[in-house]
């Protein structure tokens, strides 16, 4: 089975914060995702990374960077964490061609901006 | 323009009774693949279904089909017989393109939360 893992499920940090995300894929697969979820709003892509040290931007990139050091490893960095950054963070990983090409999640790590 | 819209962001079910999840797309691309997910309250989203532009059946995966018509640019989401752990958010994705990065980026719709009745 392919294994998408979250560092965190929760976490509480405080405003101006640096905050690390770590997600690990267990697949060999050379694409990963990182994705914010809000109410009404569904998944939204912050960035995503398609080799090993390569990224590219999202639909909202703003307040946040990623790196990606090893295939299985994607990280997500926010520099200095914000009350609007509180929110549900999902990681996903994919492999590069096939049309079908599913995209398999991690759980998800809520985090809280004080 | 909404690439995804899911204009049901509730819905109740019976149990053992079927239900139709919509799910309407907005693209020019002549290929692409639509795609649904289930979240249950865990938060883990679960690849339940595929359709691709070119294929001619709708998908079926278990007690899952997908109600494609293309020129109505359309893909509901139809679940046979409701379980209770059915209950769960339902999110309609497509990807677009053939190749390149873009291809590899998913839209997804904002979700339809579905409630099953025992």
């Amino acid at each position: 089975d392919v294994k998408v893992t979250q560092s965190s499920r929760y976490l509480v940090k405080r405003t101006g914060e640096k905050v690390f995300l770590e997600c690990v894929q267990d697949m060999d697969h050379e694409n990963m995702f990182w994705y914010r979820q809000d109410p009404g709003l569904g998944l939204r892509l912050i960035y995503f990374s398609y080799d090993v040290k390569m990224k590219e931007k999202g639909d909202i990139p703003e307040g946040y960077s990623v790196s990606r050091e090893k295939k299985e490893r994607f990280s997500l960095i926010l520099e200095s964490a914000s009350t609007n950054q509180t929110s549900m963070y999902l990681c996903a990983s994919s492999v590069r061609w096939g049309a079908k090409n599913i995209q398999y999640f991690g759980a998800g790590t809520r985090l809280s901006v004080l | 323009a909404q690439k995804i819209t899911q204009t049901q962001p509730g819905m109740f079910v019976q149990e053992k009774e079927a239900v139709t999840l919509d799910c309407t797309y907005d693209t020019s691309d002549q290929s692409y693949g639509l795609f649904w997910y289930k979240q249950p309250s865990s938060g883990e989203m679960i690849f339940l279904i595929y359709q691709g532009s070119y294929d001619e059946q709708n998908a079926t995966e278990g007690r899952y089909s997908l109600n494609f018509q293309k020129a109505r640019k359309s893909a509901n989401l139809v679940i046979s017989a409701s379980q209770l752990g059915d209950s769960a958010m339902y999110f309609c994705a497509m990807r677009e393109g053939l190749g390149g990065l873009g291809y590899q980026k998913v839209t997804f719709g904002t979700g339809t939360k579905l409630q099953v009745i025992p």
